[in-house]
C-alpha cells in the first residue's frame, strides 16, 4: 500500500524567504510527526500530532517554525523567513498506536 | 546528558564479521525499545523491536537490561548490504506515542 509521501523532494530557496513541506500520511494513522535532519546528525524532533489533540510543538526551535495538520490527515510545515541553518533534510513519519513510526522519503531543503 | 546514546563510530568490520552496538537511555519509565536502520541519505526504517525477553530475527539479536538501562543489537555473519546506520529508538513514556530516537551508530561493512 500507499506509504508516507512528502513533497517537494528538494526545495532551495534563497534566504528570508518561506518555504512549506507536505506530508502525505499512511490512510488511517493517528499520529504524525516531522522531524529536521542535518548533515550526519541524528533526528531532531520538532512537532507531534495526535488525532485530535493539541500537537506537541516542544521541539520547533522558534517561532519562524509552525504546522497545520487538516482533517487529521496532511500537514504542512510552515518556515518563515528562512535562515541557512535552517538546511536540513525534514522527516515526516506517521503511525497507529503500535509506536512503529513509517517514515516519508523527506525534503531536503536548501537555503542560499 | 541526552536521553539515548549511542556510540557514533564507524565501526569497520569484514564481512562475515560478529559485531555488536549498545544504547543507553536515561528515562527510566520508557517502556518500548526498537532498532531502525538509516541508509546513507534515505528515510529510517524499523529493523526490529525490543523485548525484555530478548528477541532474534535471522542474523539479528536484540537484548534489552532494564536494571542498566542499555540495549543492544548483534549482528552475525555480516553483509556489504548491513552498512548502514543503526539507531536506537525509546519510547517517551510522557508523551504516548512519542519515540526518541538516538544519535545512531554507523557500520561500515569491508569486502
Amino acid at each position: 500500500g500507499a506509504g508516507v509521501s512528502q513533497s517537494p523532494s528538494n526545495k532551495v530557496t534563497e534566504k528570508g524567504k518561506d518555504v512549506e513541506l507536505r506530508c502525505d500520511p499512511i490512510s488511517g494513522h493517528t499520529a504524525l510527526y516531522w522531524y529536521r535532519q542535518s548533515l550526519g546528525q541524528g533526528l531532531e524532533f520538532l512537532i507531534y500530532f495526535q488525532g485530535n489533540s493539541a500537537p506537541d510543538k516542544s521541539g520547533l526551535p522558534s517561532d519562524r517554525f509552525s504546522a497545520e495538520r487538516t482533517g487529521g490527515s496532511v500537514s504542512t510545515l510552515t518556515i518563515q523567513r528562512t535562515q541557512q541553518e535552517d538546511s536540513a533534510v525534514y522527516l515526516c513519519a506517521s503511525s497507529l498506536t503500535s509506536y512503529e513510526q513509517y517514515f516519508g522519503p523527506g525534503t531536503r531543503l536548501t537555503v542560499t | 546528558r541526552k536521553e539515548v546514546e549511542q556510540d557514533p563510530g564507524p565501526f569497520n568490520v569484514p564481512e562475515g564479521a560478529t559485531v555488536a552496538f549498545n544504547c543507553t537511555y536515561s528515562n527510566s519509565a520508557s517502556q518500548s525499545f526498537f532498532w531502525y536502520r538509516q541508509d546513507c541519505r534515505k528515510e529510517p526504517k524499523l529493523l526490529m523491536s525490543v523485548y525484555s525477553s530478548g528477541n532474534e530475527d535471522g542474523r539479528f539479536t536484540a537484548q534489552l537490561n532494564r536494571a542498566s538501562q542499555y540495549i543492544s543489537l548483534l549482528i552475525r555473519d555480516s553483509k556489504l548490504s548491513d552498512s548502514a546506520t543503526y539507531l536506537c529508538v525509546v519510547n517517551n513514556a510522557n508523551a504516548g506515542n512519542m519515540l526518541t530516537f538516538g544519535g545512531g551508530t554507523r557500520l561500515m561493512v569491508k569486502p
